[in-house]
């Protein structure tokens, strides 16, 4: 069963344009975590946010966190081939991560 | 150096066959895991382990085993192999929230 549901599963877009990716959950978590994994490698951490209504920003990357603490978004403006990658998110419960099953995003030039 | 490494990097075997996947790292830290990677249905941890003495199940642990020789080294082991055990496995280990994971390891089982 999964806790955590990506939507997306797959999105293509042109350099430039905007994208939204969104995990959504049933459950409640302590925190939420998004990675990004590139082919060939594991995911790396990007962000973790922990209060409800959070909202962290990391360039051009915005994460949010829904105030009731299942939802969460990642926004990526003027997207550049560099963000392509597999974008997963992963609550935090006693201690192990629950992983969505990932956006798959490309960016062409 | 990378700080979470696996071995080997692809493996392909036979049903039936024993298998060992070996993590090491060198950060220092006391938590590690293991989880496999299918497409569609993203990590699924498959055991984990705070320290040593420590050794827990996670969500999909029948068909494996895993063995902690020391706080650096966390190994997997697929008794019997079977075809559905084909999956991309990770290694990770934590400090805090944050998990670092290792390269992978691509197992095919025939």
């Amino acid at each position: 069963t999964q806790l955590l549901e990506q939507s997306p599963q797959f999105l293509s877009i042109q350099e430039g344009e905007n994208l939204t990716v969104y995990c959504n959950s049933s459950s409640v978590f302590s925190s939420l975590q998004w990675y990004r994994q590139e082919p060939g490698e594991g995911p790396v951490l990007l962000v973790t946010v922990v209060t409800g209504g959070e909202v962290k920003k990391l360039k051009r990357l915005t994460f949010q966190f829904g105030d009731a603490r299942k939802d969460s978004s990642l926004h990526i403006t003027a997207a550049q081939p560099g963000d392509t990658g597999l974008y997963l998110c992963a609550g935090l419960s006693w201690g192990k991560l629950q992983f969505g099953a990932g956006t798959q995003v490309v960016v062409t030039p | 150096d990378a700080d979470v490494t696996q071995t080997p990097r692809n493996r392909i075997t036979k049903t039936g066959k024993r298998i060992m996947l070996e993590c090491s790292q060198t950060k220092g830290h006391d938590r590690m895991y293991w989880y496999r990677q299918d497409p569609g249905l993203g990590l699924r941890l498959i055991y984990y382990s705070f320290d040593v003495k420590d050794i827990n199940k996670g969500e999909i642990s029948d068909g494996y085993s895993v063995s902690r020789q020391a706080q650096a080294k966390f190994s997997l082991s697929l008794e019997s192999a079977i075809p559905n055990q084909t999956a991309l496995y990770f290694c990770a280990t934590s400090e805090g929230n944050e998990q670092f994971f290792g390269p992978g390891t691509r197992l095919t089982v025939l």
